[in-house]
């Protein structure tokens, strides 16, 4: 069965250090997969993709992520964090079949600390 | 301006008084979808359509409807709620080709009494 696992319930880093938050997932083939973001009341927002090639994708807000098929992870990364990026972190996989799913992990929140 | 809207924002009622969550996308996307998120759980989906009356189950369709009359709206219907409905519930959307990069509202946080 398809399934995403975030290890990490909540991460907190101090502004400016660098971030890596932790996404492995089980799925039979390459899986499509997802980075969104869901501030503080606000709904979700897709900061990367991957779906095939370059297994180190860039996204949004200066976040990037990397595949790395042998672990089956997909974690997100920042080089400098700042106050705003605190949020909640939802890894997801897309089905690439015709079930038309997005399966999402159970979130990561990022405090900030000044 | 590109967006998802869902109404109400905030619902408060009682157990058994049905009730409709309204969702509307100005994109004309043809994929639609509801989630629940839970603590703990992240999102789960509970119904999904792939266009105009045409709608399917996600992972946790008990106790919900919905329906597909127009390409624009997508509304849920919980016929008779009950307290394990409490939830935050998010609509999205997305074109037909690109389904897994959906869009999302800014959420309904249900309480059922």
């Amino acid at each position: 069965a398809q399934s995403v696992t975030q290890p990490d319930i909540h991460i907190t880093v101090s502004e400016g250090a660098s971030l890596e938050l932790r996404c492995n997932y089980s799925y039979g083939a390459t899986p499509y997969l997802f980075w969104y973001v869901q501030s503080p009341g606000q709904g979700l927002q897709l900061l990367l993709k991957y779906f095939s090639g370059d297994t180190l994708v860039q996204g949004i807000k200066g976040f990037e992520a990397e595949f790395k098929r042998s672990q089956s992870s997909f974690n997100l990364r920042k080089p400098s964090v700042h106050w705003s990026d605190a949020a909640e972190y939802f890894c997801a996989v897309g089905a690439v079949d015709s079930s038309y799913k997005l399966i999402f992990g159970s979130g990561t929140r990022l405090l900030v600390r000044p | 301006e590109a967006q998802v809207t869902q109404n109400p924002r905030y619902l408060i009622t009682v157990t058994g008084k049905k009730l409709t969550v309204t969702c509307s996308q100005n994109m004309n996307h043809e994929y639609m979808s509801w989630y629940r998120q839970d603590p703990g759980l992240g999102l789960r989906q509970i119904y999904y359509s792939m266009n105009v009356e045409v709608t399917d189950k996600g992972d946790v369709p008990e106790g919900y409807k919905v329906s597909r009359k127009e390409k624009r709206n997508f509304p849920l219907i919980l016929e008779s709620p009950s307290p394990n409905q409490t939830s935050l519930y998010f609509c999205a959307s997305s074109a037909r080709q690109k389904w897994h990069e959906q869009y999302f509202g800014p959420g309904t946080r249900l309480t059922v009494t």
